[in-house]
């Protein structure tokens, strides 16, 4: 139950392209929803996140979608970049705590 | 305004030997957690500290593994007697309070040999 799904586990988009990458939970205690970014050889940089009240949130070529009552989110990259390759992990957290819950990652590849 | 400092870097360790990790927190945070990330895997919470308290230690392997943050210095990640399937990254991550964003450290990355 206090899993979170996501998927694909890799993908690769033309320059230009969107990108979109789905997660799924199960808990209806997760209250916020936080997206990561790694590159080799660093440490998960909080890109983008969401509370489960809103349906979109955009920010710059970012947006998160949500649908509370599919319990699903999902990581939209507009105009994809090959800066933008990079691992994903999306997260969710329990109210009134710290502990995050990641998915297991996609690799991203964006191709020039 | 440095970031979450970890070290080292790498650390490479012989099974039954001993493995510390440091993390030194943002300045002004109080919080640690401490995260495990397996290869070709997501991270997993392992344990999360305040000032010389340990406030959630559920992901913590029951043996073996401990940490400590106290008044003075940084966190302390301590495995000992290491086995092969404790090779992986580990991640520290701080924040000023329970209910605001966590900044990870680039983390230490722990191979037994």
């Amino acid at each position: 139950q206090q899993q979170v799904k996501q998927s694909p586990q890799s993908l690769i988009v033309q320059k230009g392209g969107i990108s979109i990458i789905n997660c799924a939970y199960e808990n209806t205690a997760f209250d916020y929803f936080p997206w990561y970014q790694q590159f080799p050889g660093k440490g998960p940089a909080l890109l983008i996140a969401i509370r489960p009240d809103v349906s979109e949130k955009k920010e710059g070529r970012f947006t998160i979608s949500f649908n509370k009552s599919a319990k699903q989110f999902s990581l939209h990259i507009m105009d994809s970049q090959p800066g933008d390759s990079a691992t994903y992990f999306c997260a969710a957290i329990f109210q009134g705590a710290q502990k995050l819950v990641f998915g297991q990652g996609t690799r991203l590849t964006i191709n020039p | 305004n440095a970031g979450v400092m970890q070290n080292p870097r790498h650390l490479v360790r012989r099974r039954g030997q001993e493995a510390r990790l440091r993390c030194s927190p943002m300045k002004g945070h109080s919080h640690v957690y401490w995260y495990r990330q397996l290869p070709e895997e997501g991270l997993k919470f392992m344990v999360y500290l305040q000032k010389e308290n340990i406030i959630d230690e559920s992901g913590m392997p029951k043996e073996r593994f401990s940490a400590e943050f106290p008044k003075e210095g940084p966190s302390i990640l301590r495995i000992q007697q290491v086995v092969r399937g404790d090779s992986a990254a580990y991640f520290c991550a701080s924040s000023p309070s329970a209910r605001e964003q966590a900044f990870f450290g680039q983390g230490t990355r722990l191979t037994v040999v």
